[in-house]
């Protein structure tokens, strides 16, 4: 069964640091991988989408990385806003495409 | 707007009553999914459906049931709502291939 596991829970740093947000997972046979962010009381919002292929993908100052064989992703986020305090979730697709399986998420505050 | 809508955004029932959460998408999206979340549980998938008139379970199906009549529409039932049940439930639909995952503003349901 795939299990998806994010480290750190939480995390709290002041504006303009960059971090890194993990996510470890069990199973590599996925589809890929995919990285959302969700707002207090808000539904899911869809960040970066890495293919099993993929090595990397780049959205403005987000990067995510993947390697499949040792079941890890990273997502790298570069000079930290206050507007990006949020939950991180990191979810992989399985290779039917038919599921997406999510971690429990890393809680972000990014404090001005 | 474009995406998904959830009918209703809160509800409380009494246990034993019975409900319908509807989705509604209008991507033109062939996969359709249920997921709940839960404090230190993270989202679970409770049903999901691969096209019109096609439903599978997912990792907690146990006392839901869903049907998808239309493309644009699946639907998840509560026939006896149990305590058990409480709990934020968001719809998403995505593309065959797995990108353009999304997801609705959630369904808040609380059973006394």
């Amino acid at each position: 069964k795939q299990e998806v596991t994010q480290i750190p829970a939480a995390l709290s740093v002041p504006e303009g640091e960059n971090l890194v947000l993990n996510c470890s997972f069990t199973d590599s046979a996925i589809y890929n991988l995919q990285w959302f962010r969700q707002d207090p009381g808000k539904g899911l919002t869809s960040l970066l989408l890495i293919q099993s292929s993929q090595r990397e993908q780049t959205s403005g100052r987000l990067n995510a990385s993947l390697d499949k064989s040792s079941g890890r992703s990273t997502l790298y986020i570069a000079a930290s806003q206050p507007g990006d305090s949020a939950t991180y979730l990191c979810a992989v697709l399985n290779q039917a495409g038919t599921a997406l399986i999510f971690g429990k998420g890393t809680t972000l505050s990014v404090s001005s | 707007n474009a995406g998904v809508t959830q009918t209703p955004k809160f509800r409380v029932l009494k246990t034993g009553q019975s409900m319908t959460l509807l989705c509604a998408q209008d991507m033109n999206h062939e996969y359709m999914y249920w997921y709940r979340q839960d404090p230190g549980m993270g989202l679970r998938l409770i049903h999901y459906s691969v096209g019109e008139g096609t439903t599978a379970k997912g990792e907690v199906p146990d006392g839901y049931n869903v049907s998808r009549l239309k493309k644009q529409n699946f639907l998840l039932g509560l026939e006896s709502a149990a305590p058990s049940q409480t709990s934020v439930y968001f719809c998403a639909s995505s593309n065959r291939d797995g990108y353009g995952y999304t997801f609705g503003s959630g369904t808040r349901l609380t059973v006394v």
